[in-house]
């Protein structure tokens, strides 16, 4: 069993739409949870950071943490063709190295 | 958010020759870098960790001679990929954390190609 599971899509939406992108992991001793977007032939950029369980809000992005499912959630409100790209999640305990998930492929349709 | 500046974005070289990747913190001071190897619609796979004045810790399978790491400053590393083969062409990608920091920032990522 990987650590981090995440559907590699293709997730095409409307624009407009609200999206939803998950992950789910293992080790329950992850701590800190983050979600990254990539455009192709690009690095990642960081799009939120949480801390243990819990939700958080940026504009149009909402972070979720539910350590007790080992779940955590990204939600994109108003979906624009420029979200289109791969979002990643990734976690880390604290130690060692960071995990990260495949990678959904979003495609946002104008 | 914190910088990450990586060159060049685009390499192009001979096979056997060697290929230097700079990877610089640019408002912070970047206690840790890590390396990272991307194929196409593929996640990051980590090569390598490196922390400041010390020698990388290179993951299963990546071979050190071949990777060369070094983290001289707290600004800078550079990844030198020596007698490049084909086989080495890929998407390379550093990134960074300042101490105390969890938030992991990367860099624009270098695309070698070795013909």
């Amino acid at each position: 069993q990987k650590e981090v599971e995440q559907d590699p899509g293709p997730l095409s939406v409307p624009e407009g739409a609200i999206v939803s992108l998950n992950c789910t992991y293992s080790n329950s001793a992850f701590q800190y949870f983050m979600w990254y977007r990539q455009y192709s032939r690009k690095g990642p950029e960081l799009l939120m950071y949480t801390y243990s369980s819990g939700n958080k809000e940026d504009g149009r992005f909402t972070a979720q943490v539910d350590k007790s499912s080992k779940y955590i959630s990204l939600f994109i409100r108003d979906s624009q063709p420029s979200d289109s790209a791969t979002y990643l999640c990734a976690m880390w305990s604290g130690t060692y190295k960071y995990i990260f998930g495949t990678g959904t492929r979003l495609k946002v349709l104008a | 958010g914190a910088v990450v500046s990586q060159h060049p974005s685009r390499v192009i070289c001979k096979s056997g020759t060697s290929v230097k990747i700079e990877c610089r913190s640019l408002d912070f001071q970047a206690t840790t870098m890590f390396w990272y190897r991307q194929f196409p619609k593929q996640s990051l796979m980590l090569m390598a960790t490196s922390n400041e004045g010390s020698k990388a810790t290179y993951e299963q399978g990546v071979e050190k001679d071949k990777f060369l790491i070094n983290h001289a400053s707290l600004t800078l590393s550079t990844l030198t990929v020596t007698s490049a083969h084909p086989e080495d062409s890929s998407f390379y990608i550093c990134s960074a954390t300042a101490n105390g920091d969890e938030k992991l920032f990367f860099g624009s990522g270098t695309q070698l190609s070795v013909l």
